[in-house]
């Protein structure tokens, strides 16, 4: 079964803090990855995606892929209360398997 | 910015009734995806679909569900008898040739 593997949290953050969120894979298939905010009772927000190896930074956020660790992160610098979520990782497969395999999400609170 | 609207935001039935859910993806979109969420749990994969047909559908995806796309703009869900077990928030989501996939608020089905 392929799984996406993220820890539940809570995380707590104190605000202008950086927070790091993780999450592994095991469908090794896997080509690309996403992360997604959601809201409690809202739809999960796409906030990052990266694609090969290596770092991706857009404003205060960067992701990092390493394939061969099947290990994906988030870091949020600067953290602001509004970025109080659950965040979601989710791995998108090959051909045959073109969906998102969502994890279970990790809370993240941050304290002002 | 385009975005994907779905209707009704949230839908009460009696268990065995059909359901219809809506769904307008974004238009130079070509793919189109129905996910779920129970509640505390994970965003699970439905279906998805592409070229008018089906491309993949999950364990979940049985016999009570369908999906078609009646006219150029809008996606549905129907669930034939609804289950208890069928209540949950459902997210349509659509994508171009990339993999980034855009999610719509949700409608939360609450079956009786």
């Amino acid at each position: 079964q392929k799984e996406v593997e993220q820890n539940s949290g809570p995380l707590s953050v104190p605000e202008g803090a950086i927070a790091s969120l993780n999450c592994t894979y095991s469908d090794r298939g896997s080509q690309s990855f996403f992360w997604y905010r959601q809201y409690s009772g809202k739809s999960p927000e796409l906030i990052m995606s990266i694609y090969s190896n290596g770092d991706k930074e857009d404003g205060r956020f960067t992701a990092q892929l390493n394939k061969a660790s099947q290990y994906v992160s988030l870091l949020i610098r600067d953290s602001q209360p509004s970025d109080s979520a659950t965040y979601l990782c989710a791995a998108f497969g090959n051909f045959g398997n073109e969906k998102l395999t969502f994890g279970t999400g990790t809370r993240l609170t941050i304290i002002p | 910015e385009p975005e994907v609207t779905q209707t009704p935001s949230h839908q009460v039935t009696q268990m065995g009734q059909e359901v219809i859910l809506r769904c307008v993806p974004i238009s130079n979109h070509l793919y189109f995806y129905w996910y779920r969420q129970i509640l505390g749990q994970k965003v699970e994969f439905l279906v998805s679909f592409y070229n008018n047909e089906i491309s993949e559908k999950s364990e979940i995806f049985d016999d009570q569900f369908s999906v078609e796309r009646p006219d150029g703009s809008n996606f549905t869900l129907k669930i034939r008898s609804t289950k208890l077990e069928d209540s949950a928030m459902y997210f349509c989501a659509s994508r171009t040739g990339f993999n980034e996939q855009f999610f719509g608020p949700g409608t939360r089905l609450t079956v009786l």
